[in-house]
């Protein structure tokens, strides 16, 4: 069965303190590492995409790394904007259309 | 560019009653996907619309859900009879022929069964 975890399940940062969050993936045929931000009230807001082992995508504060068996979100220096709930999601590959298996997400808070 | 768009964006409805919840895809995204995120859940897959394909509907957890979507346009996700377990956030999201990997999300209808 597809399995997508994240941890931890919640981290307290102070603003400047660099850290990172994980997501571990079983999944038979993957089709894309997913990485989305989500703020209260709002839909999860597209991040990275990553599809090969040692690909590597960045955006600002943010960097996503990819394994054979998980992914990393590294946040560098945050600012107290960047505390959302990030999730990680894979793509399966299926017949037609990329349906998203996704973890419970890492709730962020980023303090003064 | 206008992004996917939902509505209504709260509903709150009585147990046994039937919704109906609207999804507006980016203009010209060939896919159309329907999620459910349940409280301290992930997303959950539910339905899967590509063209004119057949759609995916391997995701739809009992028959009193069903959903439609004519050609590349809005699509209905309808809930019939409806269940207390049904109180969730219900997102769609779309994605475009060329990157269809990639799916962008509405901001989701809550809905709220007493």
């Amino acid at each position: 069965e597809d399995q997508v975890t994240q941890s931890p399940e919640a981290l307290r940062l102070q603003e400047g303190e660099s850290s990172s969050l994980n997501c571990s993936y079983t999944v038979s045929g993957l089709r894309g590492l997913f990485w989305y931000r989500q703020d209260p009230g709002k839909g999860p807001e597209f991040l990275f995409t990553l599809y090969s082992a040692g690909e590597e995508k960045e955006k600002e504060r943010l960097k996503a790394t990819l394994t054979k068996k998980e992914s990393f979100l590294h946040i560098t220096a945050p600012k107290p904007e960047d505390s959302a709930t990030y999730l990680c999601a894979v793509g399966i590959l299926t017949g037609g259309g990329n349906k998203l298996t996704f973890g419970t997400g890492t709730q962020l808070k980023v303090e003064l | 560019g206008a992004g996917v768009s939902q509505s209504p964006s709260n509903k709150v409805t009585e147990k046994g009653k039937d919704v109906e919840l609207r999804c507006d895809p980016i203009s010209g995204h060939t896919a159309l996907y329907w999620y459910r995120q349940r409280l301290g859940q992930g997303l959950e897959f539910l339905i899967y619309f590509q063209g004119n394909s057949a759609p995916d509907k391997s995701g739809l957890p009992s028959d009193r859900f069903s959903a439609e979507r004519t050609g590349e346009s809005v699509s209905t996700l309808t809930i019939q009879r409806t269940q207390q377990e049904d109180s969730a956030v219900y997102l769609c999201a779309s994605s475009p022929l060329t990157s269809s990997d990639t799916q962008y999300f509405g901001p989701g209808t809550r809905l709220t069964v007493l």
